[in-house]
């Protein structure tokens, strides 16, 4: 069993709708949680991180961090053509390297 | 602006050579990783470094050597190229303390024949 994981997709929805996209994970002792969103053929970028549980919002983007199912989920409102990427979550504990899911792959059909 | 660039972008080569991926970084950062990423393994990670002279294996480092001899480049070199090792290769740097966040560079394609 992988220590994180991530449903690849891909996940197409039409442009406005609400995009939910979620990580597992087994390793209770993570405390950092972070998306990056990765276009296509280029280097994945950082997009929210947050430390524990609780919720994090930055504009369009909500991520949510639930330790005790643990379950995160990163919340796109109002979707965009631009927001077409593939979306990796990542952890960490302590002074640990990051580990990562292996991305889902996310279209905003126009 | 600070940046990380990798080169090549674009790599053929052929089993049994040696190879080395350039990375370098300006933003002056202590920490440099080297991923790659495939389909269904999601980024791996190879080799790091925490400054310069230090360097550590990763969850998949055989066949793979680092060294860092300053703190803006971190070269990745292919002993012995295998097709195994075909894959998309990145650099990313980041500030000590800070493991969270990490910028990462534009990728090499590097295809083994």
């Amino acid at each position: 069993q992988k220590e994180v994981e991530q449903d690849p997709g891909p996940l197409s929805v039409p442009e406005g709708a609400i995009v939910s996209l979620n990580c597992t994970y087994s390793n209770s002792a993570f405390q950092y949680f972070m998306w990056y969103r990765q276009y296509s053929r280029k280097g994945p970028e950082l997009l929210m991180y947050t430390y524990s549980s609780g919720n994090k919002e930055d504009g369009r983007f909500t991520a949510q961090v639930d330790k005790s199912s643990k379950y995160i989920s990163l919340f796109i409102r109002d979707s965009q053509p631009s927001d077409s990427a593939t979306y990796l979550c990542a952890m960490l504990f302590g002074n640990e390297k990051l580990t990562f899911g292996t991305g889902t792959r996310l279209t905003i059909i126009p | 602006d600070a940046e990380i660039t990798q080169s090549p972008r674009h790599k053929i080569t052929e089993t049994g050579r040696q190879v080395t991926l350039a990375c370098h970084q300006t933003w002056n950062h202590n920490n440099m990783f080297w991923y790659r990423q495939d389909l269904g393994h999601g980024l791996r990670l190879i080799h790091y470094s925490y400054g310069v002279h230090d360097t550590n294996k990763g969850e998949v480092s055989d066949g793979y050597s680092v060294s860092r001899s300053n703190t803006e480049d971190l070269p990745l070199t292919l002993e012995s190229a295998a097709s195994s090792q075909t894959s998309v290769y990145f650099c990313a740097s980041g500030t000590s303390g800070v493991q969270e966040t990490q910028y990462f560079g534009p990728g090499t394609r590097l295809l083994v024949l």
